[in-house]
């Protein structure tokens, strides 16, 4: 059975960059069937797609972060990871690591960490 | 950005009712929808893909419909489990949208 787990700091100050770790486990993340995605949910809010990896190392952001966002993969270790620069109060959420098909629907989902964003 | 827009916001209903929840794109995204359940503090889960289509392990109350711009998500006969938010997803765009979500109750 395929699980996604999260890890990294669960407390980020204002301006600096939070950093999350995927670690994937029970299949390849360099599977040529899937993508692996951050996703982001303000507390009592709805979801934000944020971006997504292929193993290759091809990336895909949503433009609204783009300019803030870095996802990068370690195909040994079978992690993927997130990096959002800048960040704000805005910027608190649950986020969550998934895996994407390839008809873009998120079948697997980590269990979520919150990242609170603190002045 | 595609617009993803639920309806009811918010759905009060009983054990053994037939729900529908309804969403609609701002453009015509074929049949690239998708459909999840989330409970408090958990994470969502995937119902419905491909706007019809069963995930596995998904009881087969649930059942989805629609392409273009209209869908509908329907559980035929609500159990107490099924109390959570919905919301739908299209996959159309790379930029992938969630609806903002129907959180159904129990009345």
């Amino acid at each position: 059975q395929l699980q996604l787990q999260e890890s990294g700091p669960g407390l980020v100050k204002a301006s600096e960059t939070l950093s999350l770790i995927c670690t994937v486990s029970g299949g390849s993340i360099s599977s040529d069937t899937y993508y692996w995605d951050w996703i982001r949910q303000p507390p009592g809010k709805g979801l934000e797609w944020i971006g997504g990896i292929y193993y290759s190392g091809s990336t895909y952001y949503n433009p609204s972060l783009k300019s803030r966002v870095t996802i990068s993969v370690d195909t040994s270790k079978n992690q993927f990871s997130l990096n959002l620069s800048s960040v704000t109060a805005a910027d608190t959420a649950v986020h969550y690591c998934v895996r994407r098909g390839a008809n873009g629907h998120f079948d697997y989902w980590g269990q979520g960490t919150l990242v609170i964003v603190s002045s | 950005d595609i617009q993803m827009t639920q309806s009811p916001s918010s759905l009060s209903a009983s054990v053994g009712d037939r729900v529908t929840i309804t969403c609609r794109a701002s453009q015509s995204i074929s049949s690239y929808l998708n459909w999840y359940q989330q409970k408090p503090g958990k994470a969502p889960r995937l119902l419905i893909y491909a706007a019809s289509s069963l995930q596995s392990g998904v009881p087969s109350r649930f059942s989805g419909s629609g392409s273009r711009t209209d869908f509908t998500l329907t559980i035929s006969s609500l159990q107490p489990e099924d109390f959570a938010t919905y919301y739908c997803q299209q996959s159309y765009s790379i930029l992938y949208t969630f609806g903002q979500g129907t959180k159904l109750e129990i009345k």
